[in-house]
């Protein structure tokens, strides 16, 4: 079985400072990770994937992850935020035998002026 | 983006009544997939598909239906809709490496 903990509902940023968005995962097999973003009204859009290539993986919008087998994690991180980043992101893992994806509860990202 | 529409993007219907959204895919891919959202709970699995006439159950499939007789087309079928099954769905389908990409959702809301 997998799973996903999103260890923040809600995070808090001024504009132009670091972000942190926290993902913890459990999978049996190797497992592919995801960070969706969703802005309001809309639908889910992919901002990165780990697949077992390099640890650090970047994606859109200046938004990296890092794969850690040890910790088992998979935080999300941006050097600086924009106005436009705020939106509720998702961790998501997908076990390599199976083609479904496990959604963890979300967090609701806000960047204050 | 990838090429998934749905519809209705809207509905409202009445408690007992039948309801099918459809999804609509132009990337000729093999899986296809039905999600709800609501607060709290992220994205839940109701049914995916893996073929035309292939579909299996996922987390929360009581009470809803799927067909699928073209790869491109996904249906979701409430028989007797339920005001629990108020939410936002979603359509997704399944990329090279078990990546989804998500089509912008149906609000239905049962009165």
């Amino acid at each position: 079985a997998q799973s996903v903990t999103q260890l923040d509902s809600h995070v808090s940023v001024s504009e132009g400072t670091p972000v942190l968005l926290r993902c913890n995962y459990s999978s049996s097999y190797s497992p592919s990770l995801f960070w969706y973003v969703q802005h309001p009204n809309k639908g889910l859009q992919l901002l990165l994937k780990y697949t077992s290539a390099a640890t650090l993986v970047k994606g859109i919008n200046g938004f990296e992850a890092e794969f850690k087998k040890s910790e088992t994690s998979f935080h999300l991180t941006k050097p600086s935020a924009h106005m436009s980043d705020a939106a509720e992101y998702f961790c998501v893992v997908s076990d390599s035998s199976a083609r479904q994806l496990t959604f963890g509860s979300g967090t609701q990202l806000t960047v204050l002026p | 983006d990838a090429g998934i529409t749905q519809s209705p993007r809207h509905k409202v219907t009445e408690t007992g009544t039948p309801v099918t959204l459809r999804c609509h895919q132009t990337e000729n891919h093999r899986y296809m997939y039905w999600y709800r959202q609501d607060p709290g709970h992220g994205l839940r699995l109701i049914h995916y598909s893996y073929g035309v006439k292939d579909t299996d159950k996922g987390e929360v499939s009581d009470g809803y239906s799927v067909s699928r007789s073209k790869t491109e087309d996904f249906l979701l079928t409430l028989e007797s809709a339920t005001s629990s099954q108020t939410s936002v769905y979603f359509c997704a389908i399944s990329g090279d490496y078990y990546e989804q990409y998500f089509g912008p959702g149906t609000r239905l809301t049962v009165t």
